[in-house]
């Protein structure tokens, strides 16, 4: 079992959709949670970084971590094409190493 | 402010041979990891260096290797090259926050094709 799973997807939803993207993890150390998003050929870009349980919001971007169940999500509030990319969770226990999901690969349609 | 910044951005090489590759942190990191990413395995860790001094080393054989200078910029190589080793071989600076944690920044990667 891989400690950080994430849907892969393909995601497709409508432009102005409310989008939910998912993680879970096994390991009770990580206390670090980060969102990256990455277009193609790029690096990854970071989106939000959630210190412990809580939930943090910018903008468009809400981050919720659930240390109890071990989840993580990644809400996407009126969701334009330009959000098309691979969204990747990153979770961590020092915040000097970090474990990725797989990625879930998400299309908005104009 | 410069990001992370990576070179060569694209590279192939042969199989047999070694590869360079090199990173500048963004200005005042001093942390700097690196990652491989494949399409089959993902995004893995590969090491981290601070100060100088290698901290952390992913599940690598030890044909990856790496090092970091004074200034924070860091190199790393890949000896005797295989075909699995094509990848996008991804920078990491992070800054330290305040509890206790990094924000990690990455680069545009380096694109290794080996033949």
């Amino acid at each position: 079992q891989k400690e950080v799973e994430q849907d892969p997807g393909p995601l497709s939803v409508p432009e102005g959709a409310i989008v939910s993207l998912n993680c879970t993890y096994s390991n009770s150390a990580f206390q670090y949670f980060m969102w990256y998003r990455q277009y193609s050929r790029k690096g990854p870009e970071l989106l939000m970084y959630t210190y412990s349980s809580g939930n943090k919001e910018d903008g468009r971007f809400t981050a919720q971590v659930d240390k109890s169940s071990k989840y993580i999500s990644l809400f996407i509030r009126d969701s334009q094409p330009s959000d098309s990319a691979t969204y990747l969770c990153a979770n961590s226990g020092s915040a000097r190493q970090l474990t990725f999901g797989s990625g879930t690969q998400l299309t908005v349609l104009p | 402010k410069a990001g992370v910044t990576q070179t060569p951005r694209y590279l192939i090489k042969t199989r047999g041979q070694q590869v360079t590759l090199s990173c500048s942190p963004i200005s005042g990191h001093r942390s700097v990891s690196w990652y491989q990413q494949t399409p089959g395995q993902g995004l893995q860790f590969l090491f981290e260096y601070f100060s100088e001094t290698q901290r952390n080393k992913g599940n690598f054989p030890g044909r990856f290797s790496g090092r970091q200078f004074s200034n924070s910029r860091s190199e790393m190589n890949v000896s005797t090259l295989e075909l699995g080793d094509s990848a996008l071989y991804l920078c990491a600076s992070s800054f330290n926050l305040g509890d206790g944690g990094n924000t990690i920044y990455f680069g545009e990667g380096s694109w290794l094709t080996v033949v």
